[in-house]
């Protein structure tokens, strides 16, 4: 399979635990996109990075949120000290350069 | 501030309808658009992507058009299907500082659709 690929797919936790989701995307793509969607919502772009460099993140991404791209390849996203409002899907896409994005399936977060 | 606003919110048709899903945003300065289908509680798969100095694009049954100065994109179904039923998003990626795409896109509520054997 060539497309986005997220893992894991659904993730239950406490409130106050850390999460981490990783995204690998298409292997030629160099930009890699996270947004978090609630339901009856469209998506809400969260941060993106072009190769390994984070280019611009959204004023939705508090302090407890972090995300890396390493090596310019996968990317993880962590979220410290989960609140219920974290709940949500939470998805990846790549797309090279300014060409059409694909998005993963997404990973489906639950705070209890 | 851009947003993008798809109207109806839901719709319900019989098999065999030809439809049209309207999508609408504030500020003219996109770099492209992009419809996506969504299924419940899944990813987003992508449909058509219309670059800003094109008026629209077909894939299949599937046409969308661009209308930039009013702010305005349409997708267009024929003959529908029972599997065409889904939620399907309209995004604008807007241009940025030096004249390539901002990099993120700005989505709507999107339109659930369901078509009805």
């Amino acid at each position: 399979d060539t497309g986005v690929s997220q893992d894991p797919r659904h993730k239950i936790t406490k409130r106050g635990q850390n999460v981490t989701f990783r995204c690998d995307p298409i292997s030629e793509h160099n930009r890699l996109y996270w947004y978090r969607q609630t339901l009856g919502q469209g998506p809400e772009f969260l941060t993106y990075f072009q190769n390994e460099a984070q280019l611009e993140k959204s004023r939705l991404l508090s302090d407890r949120f972090s995300a890396e791209r390493p090596k310019g390849s996968f990317s993880t996203l962590e979220i410290q000290r989960t609140e219920q409002g974290d709940s949500a899907m939470y998805l990846c896409a790549s797309s090279l350069g300014d060409s059409e994005a694909f998005f993963g399936q997404g990973t489906r977060l639950t705070v209890v | 501030k851009q947003e993008v606003t798809q109207i109806p919110a839901a719709l319900s048709v019989p098999e065999g309808e030809n439809l049209v899903l309207n999508c609408s945003f504030t500020d003219s300065a996109i770099y492209n658009l992009q419809w996506f289908r969504q299924d419940p509680g899944k990813g987003l798969t992508s449909l058509l992507l219309i670059q800003s100095s094109q008026r629209e694009q077909t894939s299949g049954r599937l046409n969308a058009s661009l209308d930039k100065s009013s702010g305005r994109s349409t997708l267009y179904i024929a003959a529908s299907q029972p599997g065409d039923s889904a939620t399907y998003l309209c995004a604008v990626n807007r241009v940025g500082n030096y004249g390539g795409s901002q990099g993120n896109l700005i989505f709507g509520k999107g339109t659930k659709l369901s078509v009805k054997p």
